[in-house]
């Protein structure tokens, strides 16, 4: 699987727009980006994933270049509650295809 | 929430000592997996199963076997537990239909001594 790079941590403020990005610049045309996060000591919990097209859910949004070699991880309106690490992980289409994680980034959202 | 049980949550053994974790789902979902994670890093991916005794190895499967004699268990065996394998162990299942989530259990801290 393609790896991907995203800066070890940010924050923002409470009730701002967190924008986390990621690139994956092997990213092959197969390969969806999916988003994770993590908060405290509890299991990853899935936010988001798309292949090509921007996709939004109830939790946020997620834009990807057109060239498909990076992406942006929006959270509308941050609360104290996401602050979580939030991995960003490419991952090949088909059923036998794992989630490899790395390091993330911390997000802190600040009062 | 998915309906997926790691057990036990927390546990202190000795080393040198065999440890089993299970993982319990009622999703009926095909494919299985097992992760530790250490401070510094992400998820490290141990062993999975996509069926009924199909399992396979992950990245860090040194130390660990695996079991799946049904499809809602998998278990993991430490046949000889060390300190090294002090970690918090996280399961994760998914059918992986139309690429969708996968679903993780909340995870077992294990301590060896």
């Amino acid at each position: 699987d393609a790896k991907t790079t995203q800066p070890p941590s940010m924050d923002c403020a409470e009730g701002r727009a967190a924008n986390l990005p990621c690139n994956h610049s092997t990213i092959s045309g197969n390969e969806y980006v999916y988003w994770y996060r993590q908060i405290h000591s509890q299991g990853p919990q899935y936010i988001i994933h798309g292949l090509k097209n921007n996709e939004t859910n109830e939790m946020a949004s997620l834009i990807i270049t057109e060239d498909r070699k990076s992406s942006t991880l929006i959270l509308p309106h941050a609360t104290l509650r996401d602050t979580a690490v939030y991995y960003c992980i490419v991952r090949v289409s088909g059923a036998n295809s794992k989630l490899t994680f790395g390091k993330g980034i911390t997000l802190s959202v600040r009062p | 929430d998915a309906g997926i049980t790691q057990s036990p949550r927390h546990k202190v053994t000795e080393t040198g000592t065999p440890v089993t974790l299970r993982c319990h789902q009622t999703e009926n979902h095909r494919y299985m997996y097992w992760y530790r994670q250490d401070p510094g890093h992400g998820l490290r991916l141990i062993h999975y199963s996509y069926g009924v005794k199909d399992t396979d190895k992950g990245e860090v499967s040194d130390g660990y076997s695996v079991s799946r004699s049904k499809t809602e268990d998998f278990l993991l065996t430490l046949e000889s537990a060390t300190s090294s394998q002090t970690s918090v162990y996280f399961c994760a299942i998914s059918d992986w239909k139309e690429n969708t989530e996968a679903f993780f259990g909340q995870g077992t801290r294990l301590t060896v001594v």
